[in-house]
């Protein structure tokens, strides 16, 4: 039962290298998300997706790209790594679940420990 | 736009005794609010959701509350435990076309054995 799975779990970067992120959730979930957290800031929505294909900037998009090539998986890239973006970042999946706004809860994964030097 | 805060930041109890952690939230117009664990190096646990047409949920010695119109919603937490030690954070999503959870930063609670 993985339930979201994030890899990898921790990483060290040079500025300006890229990297893609994996989440993938088991759970058959529609709504996937990528946060980032950061001391003092609490968790911030980078971008989500609401479907297969779908994706839409949450609040923190800049110097990030995501896509959702296949419903189980969300992919977060950095294309050019800055030390800002050192953080620990999270993925999220939740269940449609009936009517527009759904109240089904968003379950996390263990999160990827990301280093820009 | 929505902002949450959770008060204290910080709190320590003697094992056995109840507790009650404070959330509010600016714009009351919700569809939800959350209530998660989070321990040290590791991701989410959802607690509880409250729906905004809900006055509050319990689940075993967790009940939370929500005050929809005064933005406050507390979680109380009976006959606490050294296991309960863990940061608990709430999150609201705010109605208005965002699928957007929006989080407070947090009270990291400790329970002395």
């Amino acid at each position: 039962n993985a339930g979201v799975t994030q890899t990898p779990k921790f990483r060290v970067l040079k500025t300006g290298q890229s990297m893609t992120l994996l989440c993938a959730q088991d759970m058959n979930h529609e709504y996937m998300y990528w946060y980032r957290q950061d001391p003092g800031m609490g968790l911030r929505l980078i971008h989500y997706s609401v479907g297969e294909g779908t994706t839409a900037k949450g609040e923190v998009p800049d110097g990030y790209n995501v896509s959702r090539l296949k419903k189980q998986n969300f992919l977060l890239g950095l294309e050019s790594a800055a030390p800002s973006q050192t953080s620990v970042y999270f993925c999220a999946s939740r269940k449609m679940g009936q009517g527009s706004r759904s109240n089904q809860p968003q379950h996390f994964g263990d999160g990827t420990r990301l280093s820009i030097l | 736009k929505q902002e949450v805060t959770q008060i204290p930041a910080a709190l320590s109890v003697p094992e056995g005794e109840n507790l009650v952690l404070n959330c509010s939230f600016t714009d009351s117009a919700i569809y939800n609010l959350q209530w998660f664990r989070q321990d040290p190096g590791k991701g989410l646990t959802s607690l509880l959701l409250i729906q905004s047409s809900q006055r509050e949920q319990t689940s075993g010695r967790l009940n939370a509350s929500l005050d929809k119109s005064s933005g406050r919603s507390t979680l109380y937490i009976a006959a606490s435990q050294p296991g309960d030690s863990a940061t608990y954070l709430c999150a609201v999503v705010t109605q208005g076309g965002s699928e957007k959870l929006v989080f407070g930063k947090g009270t990291k609670l400790t329970v002395n054995p």
